[in-house]
């Protein structure tokens, strides 16, 4: 299957700094890649659609000015946690689906964040 | 709404069978998928279904019926390294996969 490769894998950060979280398809041009937060012994939480050349769509909720998303090109989305704080510290994934094939999401290893 | 259901938690014994149902509700509808989580990682794909019916692979086994708006995953010959969560998620209409809240399956010797 196709690879999408996530980094960093963890990172602390102190409060009130920013973190960017890269994303990367490795085999496949993705138009579109998703971003999800996951709280411990929670489902996965839709963040943001990240469009290719395009803004991204943000979930009701997040704060898009807080949760920066840029995909500049058809391999690479990231996300910026700016000013972090402790609250949010969680486990963040991304994924991406291969454009005009109906295949499974390939996900990301995920980032391990820890704010304190 | 779009919705989708699953069983907060389940308990099976090694070596035994265990059945995981998911029930949807979304706008439009473009495959089922199941996917294990453990802990700290990053989900992995089990199967795909889009027709009805039973898709088997190995130890695994999915089956859909689009008209009831229904799924469950089957596990045999349970391992203790099954204990993780299972999730369920369906694409809409718009491609966007919509994810239910997982099952925590929990493995006992």
């Amino acid at each position: 299957g196709a690879v999408v490769s996530q980094h960093p894998s963890w990172v602390i950060c102190k409060s009130g700094t920013s973190v960017k979280i890269e994303c990367r398809s490795l085999d496949f041009q993705a138009t579109t890649m998703f971003w999800y937060r996951q709280f411990p012994k929670q489902s996965l939480m839709l963040m943001a659609t990240s469009n290719e050349g395009s803004k991204a769509t943000y979930e009701q909720g997040v704060e898009k000015d807080k949760f920066l998303i840029n995909h500049a090109s058809l391999t690479l989305s990231t996300l910026t946690v700016t000013s972090a704080h402790p609250e949010d510290s969680s486990f963040y994934i991304c994924s991406a689906i291969e454009p005009d094939m109906n295949t499974e999401a390939f996900f990301g290893q995920g980032t391990r964040l820890t704010v304190v | 709404g779009q919705n989708i259901d699953q069983p907060t938690e389940m308990t099976a014994t090694e070596g035994a069978i265990v059945q995981i149902n998911c029930t949807y509700q979304t706008s439009g509808f473009n495959g089922l998928f199941w996917y294990q989580q453990h802990a700290g990682e990053a989900p992995t794909f089990l199967s795909y279904n889009v027709l009805d019916g039973l898709e088997e692979k190995g130890r695994f086994s999915s089956f859909l019926s689009r008209s009831k708006g229904y799924s469950y995953l089957l596990l045999k010959e349970l391992q203790m390294k099954d204990s993780a969560s299972y999730l369920c998620a369906v694409k809409d209409s718009n491609y966007q996969l919509i994810w239910g809240a997982g099952t925590k399956l929990i493995i006992k010797p």
